[in-house]
């Protein structure tokens, strides 16, 4: 079945450091992939999304290109900031489908 | 506008008893979901609503989760004989009609089976 796999945590950086949270999915065909962040004591919000190949998503910062070819939706962003500080759930709508199936979870923590 | 709420906040009941766990989606969402999210974990699906009807509720655990939506707008989350295994926070979201929209998600409901 469909499935969405992401870089383990917990990933603490400095402020001002560059960010990569890896995500990698098992789908058919061709879904639609996004970016959830939750902060803390809030509840899970949208970052980002893309609905086709080689589409870039982008918001406060964060940047996600999907890619078909090595079926990859790895979040970025150049700088963080303080907060940032937030759980990073990578996830996909399967083609036709309206569920969305998660990823474990990235727990990302910036420290000043 | 007001977002999607979830009552209770927290819910404690002992093992084998019922419990009812209540969405109140975005005015106007047609489309509302239940996912179930355990420590550490990504949320996994149960079941989504187009109106009152079950569209997919292939993610439901087993025949002591059931959940109704009879008016096309508020949904309940009925679990029969709980077990310690339910244990979770509860989420709900709802969407607009159009297909890959926006899911708006509740601040769920905490689960503790005891």
């Amino acid at each position: 079945g469909d499935s969405v796999t992401q870089m383990e945590g917990p990933v603490t950086l400095s402020e001002e450091a560059f960010l990569t949270i890896n995500c990698t999915y098992t789908a058919t065909g061709y879904p639609s992939l996004f970016w959830y962040v939750q902060y803390p004591g809030e509840g899970l919000q949208l970052l980002l999304k893309a609905t086709k190949a080689d589409d870039k998503g982008s918001n406060k910062g964060f940047e996600a290109t999907y890619r078909k070819e090595t079926t990859s939706f790895h979040l970025e962003k150049g700088s963080v900031q303080v907060s940032d500080s937030a759980v990073y759930f990578c996830a996909l709508t399967p083609r036709g489908a309206q569920k969305l199936v998660f990823g474990q979870g990235t727990r990302l923590t910036i420290n000043p | 506008g007001a977002g999607v709420s979830q009552t209770p906040s927290n819910k404690v009941t002992e093992k084998g008893k019922y419990v009812e766990l209540r969405c109140d989606p975005i005015s106007g969402h047609t489309a509302l979901y239940w996912y179930r999210q355990s420590l550490g974990q990504g949320p996994e699906f149960l079941i989504y609503f187009q109106g009152t009807g079950a569209a997919d509720d292939s993610g439901l655990p087993n025949d002591r989760f059931f959940a109704v939506r009879p008016e096309g707008s508020v949904s309940t989350l009925k679990i029969q004989r709980t077990e310690r295994g339910d244990s979770a926070v509860y989420l709900c979201a709802s969407s607009s009609y159009v297909a890959g929209d926006e899911q708006y998600f509740g601040p769920g409901t905490r689960l503790t089976v005891t």
